[in-house]
């Protein structure tokens, strides 16, 4: 089944300690990005990246890093998590670099609370 | 201002309404635009692109207009089953990455 995986679903941390949240499409997308969802201001994209090795910053990067070493995995990177990360999390994938009316595939979202 | 701006709503309608729902652009250049429907806390999905001619997908019509830079999407015959939240997603000109509205809920009432 094609799917974009995301783990874990729930995920609670203290301020400072490292966490990865993992994504993993099986559908040789090249193109994976995250978004974090707050309310009132919709899916604002994290990171994004057009192929293996090739990531860029999307509108809110900071305190996060992503890497792509393998095309079917981008996990999410936060080094220092901080209370304002607090937010659900979206991984997502398409097949087209950004062009044209692609469609995007989505985790199932990680809700991750720092405390 | 937003740079994809919608209603919050919630819009609750009865069953068997038509609803519709506007969502307003803020680049003119603007290339693609997209509803994606969500249900409550879960990953939104792609209920339909809009082209410039308009398209219809069963009960659901969108629409693009240009000239004053915003996107619609109708809903007939409303069913308990279209309850959820609708995002606009827009390719703002000049950008590679696609913008979402924060999204309109609708709750279809028996």
């Amino acid at each position: 089944e094609a799917q974009v995986t995301q783990n874990p679903r729930y995920l609670i941390t203290v301020t400072g300690k490292k966490l990865t949240v993992t994504c993993s499409q099986n559908m040789n997308h090249e193109y994976m990005s995250w978004y974090r969802q707050d309310p009132g201001l919709g899916l604002r994209q994290i990171y994004y990246s057009m192929n293996v090795e090739v990531t860029d910053k999307g509108d809110v990067p900071e305190g996060y890093k992503v890497s792509r070493k393998e095309k079917r995995n981008f996990p999410l990177i936060l080094e220092s998590p901080s209370p304002n990360q607090t937010s659900l999390y979206f991984c997502a994938s398409s097949q087209n670099s950004g062009v044209g009316n692609e469609k995007l595939f989505f985790g199932s979202g990680t809700q991750l609370s720092v405390l | 201002r937003k740079e994809v701006e919608q209603d919050p709503g919630p819009f609750n309608v009865p069953e068997g309404a038509t609803v519709a729902f506007n969502c307003t652009y803020s680049n003119s250049a603007s290339q693609s635009f997209f509803w994606y429907r969500q249900d409550c806390r879960k990953e939104p999905k792609l209920l339909m692109s809009v082209y410039s001619s308009g398209n219809e997908d069963g009960r659901f019509t969108a629409q693009l207009n240009r000239a004053s830079q915003y996107i619609s999407l109708l809903i007939r015959d409303s069913k308990l089953s279209d309850s959820a939240t609708y995002l606009c997603v827009v390719r703002l000109g000049g950008r590679r990455a696609l913008t979402f509205g924060s999204g309109t809920r609708l709750q279809v009432q028996p």
